[in-house]
């Protein structure tokens, strides 16, 4: 069965400082990973996700994320935390093909210093 | 519309009510999908429509929760006889994905609905 563990339920980190989230998946295959941020009151907004090809994906925001088949991995990074980006975020995990059921982490929240 | 939409955004009822949840799907997403996400949890899969038609419910915790999509559009979670643990926030989301083998699109959710159960 497919899992996502996302070992970090907070992180606090200053502004402008660099950021690592962690986001560990188990699935049989090569799965469809995304990462979603929810800020208080608002719906999930897709950072990025990877399907396939290059393993770094680039998102929105200045987001980026690396798919490690080795690891089991999909961790979120970001050079230079801003106080907006304060947020949970949820790691998430499509079995393939037919994507449609989401397995998603149980979240991490971003709190960001001045 | 621009965004999927959720009403209402709160709902507070006693137990043993009834309640229905509304969403409206981004225009043309022929997927629906709702999720359930309780305090401290990531969002929890309840069931998928394709078109009018629920392709996948296993997520639905038990027979009080039924959703209907009549037209293909609007759907409506309805949750009878609601007990104190169904206190949570119900997301929808909406997707071009076609539910043919292989195909996957992009979830995009609206902001939920707060219920409340007292």
């Amino acid at each position: 069965a497919q899992s996502v563990t996302q070992p970090d339920i907070h992180i606090t980190v200053s502004e402008g400082a660099s950021l690592e989230l962690r986001c560990n998946y188990s699935y049989g295959a090569t799965p469809y990973l995304f990462w979603y941020v929810q800020s208080p009151g608002q719906g999930l907004q897709l950072l990025l996700k990877y399907f396939s090809g290059d393993t770094l994906v680039q998102g929105i925001k200045g987001f980026e994320a690396e798919f490690k088949r080795s690891q089991s991995s999909f961790n979120l990074r970001k050079p230079s935390v801003h106080w907006s980006d304060a947020a949970e975020y949820f790691c998430a995990v499509g079995a393939r093909p037919g994507t449609y059921k989401y397995i998603f982490g149980t979240g991490t929240r971003l709190k960001v210093l001045a | 519309g621009a965004g999927v939409s959720q009403t209402p955004s709160n709902k507070v009822t006693e137990k043993g009510k009834y309640v229905e949840l509304r969403c409206d799907p981004i225009s043309g997403h022929t997927a629906l999908y709702w999720y359930r996400q309780s305090l401290g949890q990531g969002p929890e899969f309840l069931i998928y429509f394709q078109g009018t038609g629920a392709a996948d419910d296993s997520g639905l915790p038990n027979d009080r929760f039924f959703a209907v999509r009549p037209e293909g559009s609007v759907s409506t979670l309805k949750i009878q006889r609601t007990e104190r643990g169904d206190s949570a926030v119900y997301l929808c989301a909406s997707s071009l994905f076609t539910g043919l083998a292989g195909s996957t699109d992009t979830q995009y959710f609206g902001p939920g609905t707060r219920l409340t159960v007292l």
